[in-house]
C-alpha cells in the first residue's frame, strides 16, 4: 500500500508571497493532520481535517489555512509568507477509526524556505 | 499547557547497549502514547504505540507507560549504529497529538 505523499517535495519563495502544499493520505485513511516542524520549535500541529471538514487547529495565524476534499486529499495555504515560516511541513494521516488508539503515519513532507 | 516533555539528549551510548529514553507528559487525561524515529532530514516513522500501563515488546524496542507518574519509555536493546536518529514522544487524548522535542540518540560503534 502506497505512504502518504506530500507535493512539492520542495519550496523557495519570496516574503509576502503565498505557498499551497499538497497531501494524498494513505489509500482508506479518512483524517490528515498537518505540522510545522523547526529546529527550535519541534514539531508543531497545525490543523487536523476529517471528512472535508476542519476537526482541530493548533495555535497558529490566520495565515495558514487548509482544506480537505472528498477523496481526502488535503492542501495547506500560507499566505503572506515570513522569514519564520521557513520549516518543514508534515502531513500525516490516520484512519480515524478510533480517537484514542488513532496512529498516525507521516509522508515525505516539503521543505520550504522563505527568502 | 498540554506539555510533553524529554531529554533532549545527545545521547550517547555504545553498540550492543541499552539505550533508555525518557518522556514525561502533563495532561492526566492522555490516552494514547506513541514513540516516533526520525532520522535525520527525513520524515517521523513510527516504532511503537502503548495505550495501557505496562510494558510492550516489538523486538529489540520496549515501550513501558506508567500512568500515575505521567511517564513513557522506550527501551532499545542490543543497540546498533543504525538505530543513531531522534526519538519523538508523541501523546494524544481526545483533540490533538503532541509531541516532545525529542532525544537525540548516537549509537557508537
Amino acid at each position: 500500500k502506497a505512504g502518504v505523499t506530500q507535493t512539492p517535495r520542495y519550496l523557495i519563495k519570496t516574503r509576502g508571497q503565498q505557498v499551497t502544499l499538497s497531501c494524498s493520505p494513505i489509500s482508506g485513511h479518512r483524517s490528515v493532520s498537518w505540522y510545522q516542524q523547526t529546529p527550535g520549535q519541534g514539531l508543531q500541529f497545525l490543523f487536523e481535517y476529517f471528512s472535508e471538514t476542519q476537526r482541530n487547529k493548533g495555535n497558529f495565524p490566520g495565515r495558514f489555512s487548509g482544506r480537505q476534499f472528498s477523496n481526502s486529499r488535503s492542501e495547506m495555504n500560507v499566505s503572506t509568507l515570513e522569514l519564520g515560516d521557513s520549516a518543514l511541513y508534515l502531513c500525516a494521516s490516520s484512519l480515524a477509526l478510533n480517537r484514542y488508539t488513532d496512529t498516525q503515519y507521516f509522508g515525505p513532507g516539503t521543505r520550504l524556505t522563505v527568502l | 499547557q498540554k506539555e510533553v516533555e524529554q531529554n533532549s539528549g545527545p545521547l550517547s551510548v555504545p553498540e550492543g547497549a541499552i539505550a533508555s529514553l525518557n518522556c514525561t507528559y502533563s495532561d492526566r487525561g492522555s490516552q494514547s502514547f506513541f514513540w516516533y524515529r526520525q532520522y535525520s532530514g527525513k520524515s517521523p516513522e513510527l516504532i511503537m504505540s502503548i495505550y495501557s500501563n505496562g510494558d510492550k515488546e516489538d523486538g529489540r524496542f520496549t515501550a513501558q507507560l506508567n500512568k500515575a507518574s505521567q511517564y513513557v519509555s522506550l527501551l532499545i536493546r542490543d543497540s546498533q549504529p543504525s538505530d543513531s536518529a531522534t526519538y519523538l514522544c508523541a501523546v494524544t487524548d481526545n483533540n490533538d497529538m503532541r509531541f516532545g522535542a525529542g532525544t537525540r540518540l548516537t549509537v557508537k560503534p
